[in-house]
């Protein structure tokens, strides 16, 4: 099972509201981490975590708060967001960092209004 | 990390093969090289991966030459379902976590 599941798939939010985006593998993956992709250009790296910490934070401002409660579970929360960070949100997971092969979700497409 | 350069697009037709080279010429020794596809609304898909020379999978084949400073991925016999984005990625097998996506090559496959 080379699964990454992501929920939710669509979400709309408001500038002041509060979400979450929500990630999970059961692959037995250390590294996990979240992409940004806009139409038309490529997924761009926002953080990643390694065996449930912070390893790498992309200069992501801190309307994004990425959590990591356990080896299966990431999750992305949105406050105060704004329309220019209307995109799609890319979930994945690798064994380790160390240049083993990442897979992907499916994505959340994320609208801010 | 190295950075890759690929054709922006290509079209092709059904039933052809279809090769997308990729230029990486600052790559370091350690360094391998993975090819991504991505259809429109969903996550990348891993193709293959190589060091040198040639590797085939059930999808796709890798050429890697000698000086490793560009590879080719040949997809033969594409159908209209391989529309997509393709990309290439040198990938660094220690040091960390960084996986850096280039611009991508969009193949159209025509009927």
């Amino acid at each position: 099972d080379t699964e990454v599941t992501q929920t939710p798939k669509h979400l709309v939010m408001g500038m002041t509201n509060k979400k979450s985006l929500k990630c999970e593998q059961h692959m037995g993956h250390r590294a996990m981490y979240w992409y940004k992709q806009k139409a038309k250009k490529p997924p761009e790296l926002m953080f990643v975590y390694s065996y449930e910490k912070l390893s790498i934070n992309e200069s992501v401002p801190s309307r994004f708060s990425p959590e990591c409660p356990n080896s299966s579970l990431l999750n992305l929360h949105l406050h105060a967001l704004q329309p220019e960070d209307s995109a799609l949100y890319l979930c994945a997971s690798s064994l380790t960092g160390s240049g083993n092969t990442i897979y992907f979700g499916e994505g959340s497409w994320l609208t801010v209004v | 990390l190295a950075k890759t350069t690929q054709p922006i697009s290509m079209d092709s037709y059904e039933g052809q093969e279809v090769n997308i080279t990729c230029s990486h010429n600052n790559i370091a020794t350690n360094d391998y090289i993975t090819w991504y596809q991505q259809f429109p609304s969903q996550g990348p898909r891993f193709i293959i991966q190589g060091y040198k020379t040639k590797v085939t999978n059930e999808v796709a084949s890798l050429f890697i030459p000698a000086d490793r400073k560009s590879s080719t991925l040949s997809l033969p016999r594409v159908s209209l379902s391989d529309t997509a984005v393709y990309y290439c990625l040198v990938v660094a097998p220690t040091g960390g976590f960084k996986t850096i996506f280039g611009a991508g090559t969009r193949l159209f496959v025509k009927a």
